[in-house]
């Protein structure tokens, strides 16, 4: 099974709101990814932990902010966000992470549409 | 700089016209190519992982083959449900990044 789950689907918000997305594995994986994916371009990595540890942040804005609780969950907590931060945001995962070749195997995404 | 290049951007075919796309790669050094398949509005599905010059993989209509410089994913007799975008990505040898995409190929095939 090489299943990635994200909740939710799709999330609608106001610039003033807070909101969270959800990934969740049970591959037994290492390594969570976030990624952010504009139409017809391809996914730009934003974060990445490794065995729970924030191992990359690719400059992202202080209004995203991710939490991995633990080895199965990634959150990525939103706030204040703008329109322009409107996307499908995609979570990944793969069994090591840092400099393994291993695959990354992609969640369905959260559709987020910022007002 | 690692880059990625893919072409061609875009491909129609009619159903049962084999073809293929291409990948080419400029990287530090090559530790994996891979290729995913992604339909509007979700996320990447993994195809192939190819790690070395020479080697080749299958899977239905589709084989992916890999030189020094690039890839190839041939599709052979495709179907309409083949539709999708088609991602190459590589991990290079060195830097952080673990994946470097390429902007992909969108293909249509028609009835």
């Amino acid at each position: 099974d090489t299943e990635v789950t994200q909740t939710p689907k799709h999330l609608v918000m106001g610039m003033t709101n807070k909101k969270s997305l959800k990934c969740e594995q049970h591959m037994g994986h290492r390594a969570m990814y976030w990624y952010k994916q504009k139409a017809k371009k391809p996914p730009e990595l934003m974060f990445v932990y490794s065995y729970e540890k924030l191992s990359i942040n690719e400059s992202v804005p202080s209004r995203f902010s991710p939490e991995c609780p633990n080895s199965s969950l990634l959150n990525l907590h939103l706030h204040a966000l703008q329109p322009e931060d409107s996307a499908l945001y995609l979570c990944a995962s793969s069994l090591l992470g840092g400099t393994s070749t291993d695959t990354q195997y992609f969640g369905p995404g959260t559709r987020l549409t910022v007002l | 700089e690692d880059q990625v290049t893919q072409s061609p951007e875009a491909l129609r075919l009619q159903e049962g016209e084999s073809s293929s796309l291409n990948c080419s790669y400029t990287v530090s050094g090559l530790r994996g190519l891979f290729w995913y398949r992604q339909d509007p509005g979700k996320g990447p599905e993994f195809l192939f992982t190819l790690y070395s010059a020479g080697e080749e993989k299958e899977k239905e209509r589709l084989k992916a083959t890999l030189t020094k410089k690039e890839s190839f994913l041939h599709i052979t007799a495709p179907k309409p449900e083949d539709s999708a975008t088609y991602l190459c990505a590589v991990r290079p040898e060195s830097g952080n990044t673990p994946l470097v995409f390429g902007k992909g190929t969108r293909l249509s095939v028609i009835a």
